[in-house]
């Protein structure tokens, strides 16, 4: 079974660019989460969609900060404009709605994103 | 709000020695916890989870961990490290809502010295 995926792994934009980040999540996980980290700090939630619905994203930096999930499978996250404090890792998980109670979730390899 | 503090950004040990790293948490309600790993130039991995049945929860590579409610701690331990444990190790707490929002700390870099 395929795990998460992101694309793409690295990307270096020069500040004021846009850059759209992809996640694929693993088959039949409803429950999709972006997060990021900046160097050196916390991995910080950004939002949660349920399907394609947004159930939170009281993490959501500012309105530069676009995230789509369109027919309830991959979704993008759309920086534009870039700002050099967008640097950082951007991580996308899954995990199933039901028969996991616990909240365990299932994390990509991350995209780096690289803002000059 | 739930949030989770990681005592030391870096920890060293040598190998074959005691991993400790530490954790402590904050939440409003009886809590889900979480260990995971984010091996170099990997995705993060559920390392470990403490869900109210035993409080010393067992993991993989030999990884186990201890949920103190009087502490409110939730330290991950190892009785020897191995070189390949090297990686960084983040805490995280999850509230019993049905949307399972997670909360993670700001992690901990692992030295294995040989």
């Amino acid at each position: 079974e395929a795990g998460v995926t992101q694309f793409p792994s690295h990307s270096v934009i020069e500040k004021g660019q846009t850059v759209t980040l992809r996640c694929d999540p693993i088959s039949g996980h409803d429950n999709l989460y972006w997060y990021r980290r900046v160097m050196g700090k916390e991995i910080k939630f950004l939002l949660h969609f349920v399907k394609e619905s947004k159930q939170d994203e009281s993490g959501m930096p500012n309105n530069r900060f676009l995230a789509e999930r369109t027919g309830g499978t991959y979704s993008t996250l759309k920086v534009q404009p870039a700002e050099l404090e967008d640097s950082g890792v951007y991580f996308c998980a899954s995990s199933q709605v039901t028969g996991n109670p616990t909240g365990e979730l299932f994390f990509g390899e991350g995209s780096r994103l690289t803002v000059l | 709000a739930q949030s989770v503090t990681q005592l030391g950004s870096h920890v060293s040990v040598s190998e074959g020695a005691l991993v400790l790293l530490r954790c402590n948490y904050s939440s409003s309600v009886p809590p889900y916890l979480f260990w995971y790993v984010q091996y170099p130039n990997q995705g993060l991995q559920l390392l470990l989870k403490y869900t109210s049945a035993a409080t010393l929860v067992k993991g993989i590579n030999g990884f186990e961990a201890e949920f103190k409610k009087s502490e409110t701690s939730f330290h991950l331990t190892k009785p020897s490290a191995h070189m390949r444990d090297a990686a960084e190790y983040f805490c995280a707490v999850s509230d019993r809502g049905g949307y399972q929002k997670v909360t993670f700390g700001t992690g901990t870099k692992l030295q294995v010295i040989p």
